[in-house]
């Protein structure tokens, strides 16, 4: 399994400022993905992290907004630009845990909750 | 668009009995099938997992039930406990080690 940390755990932000998150990974992994939950809501998939190159973003969610970066295996940033009410919610980073095939089974971090005033 | 469908949206269940949640899903390329259980103010953690190469994976309390055919997966807690009260979601991808399409979630509530 893989162990993930996010930092900072909930933070309360003004509109029109960013906040980036951290993702810490405690062993090496494949994929790190960047989901958003919306309060009571089911988790809606805002981006793959790729190592060393630009983020595969899902329809709805565009880089200028959600610029992603992931320097390492272990770790990636989210940052949640000119924010608004709107973008309340909780981010969750995720990873699929290394496996001699290459794949594996996709934990969780603990997310961050975020509230824009 | 909603790929996979979650069955019942709450479930109240006594101590001891059965939950049985349900998920149906539309594209026939998805081939894993996790469920996920979430806790208030905590992240998901990964419960059960199934391929659709087998009809039915079971881990202790927890077992997954799986219709290739109807386009259906289900998870049953038996003995259910106060201590499963949670959220859980169902979710499919197209490959094992993959992105996730998520169900909308049941909040289950086992009353003791």
């Amino acid at each position: 399994s893989a162990v993930i940390s996010q930092k900072p755990s909930r933070d309360i932000c003004q509109r029109g400022t960013s906040l980036t998150i951290q993702c810490q990974v405690d062993s090496q992994v494949t994929m790190m993905f960047w989901y958003r939950q919306q309060p009571g809501q089911s988790l809606t998939l805002i981006a793959t992290a790729n190592q060393g190159s630009e983020a595969t973003y899902e329809s709805g969610f565009v880089i200028d907004k959600f610029p992603i970066s992931r320097p390492n295996l272990t770790f990636s940033t989210l940052t949640v630009s000119n924010m608004s009410p709107e973008d309340s919610s909780i981010y969750l980073c995720s990873a699929i845990a290394l496996k001699h095939s290459g794949k594996g089974e996709q934990y969780f971090g603990p997310g961050t909750r975020l509230t824009v005033t | 668009q909603q790929q996979v469908k979650q069955s019942p949206q709450s479930l109240i269940v006594q101590k001891g009995g059965i939950s049985i949640i349900n998920c149906a899903y539309e594209n026939t390329a998805f081939d894993y099938f996790p469920w996920y259980q979430q806790f208030p103010g905590k992240g998901p953690a990964l419960l059960i997992a199934i391929r659709p190469d087998v009809s039915e994976k079971k881990e202790g309390r927890f077992t997954i039930s799986f219709n290739k055919s109807a386009k259906q997966f289900s998870l049953h807690i038996m003995d259910s406990q106060p201590g499963d009260s949670a959220t859980y979601f169902c979710a499919a991808s197209m490959e094992y080690g993959n992105k996730l399409v998520f169900g909308a979630g049941t909040i289950l509530r086992v009353k003791s």
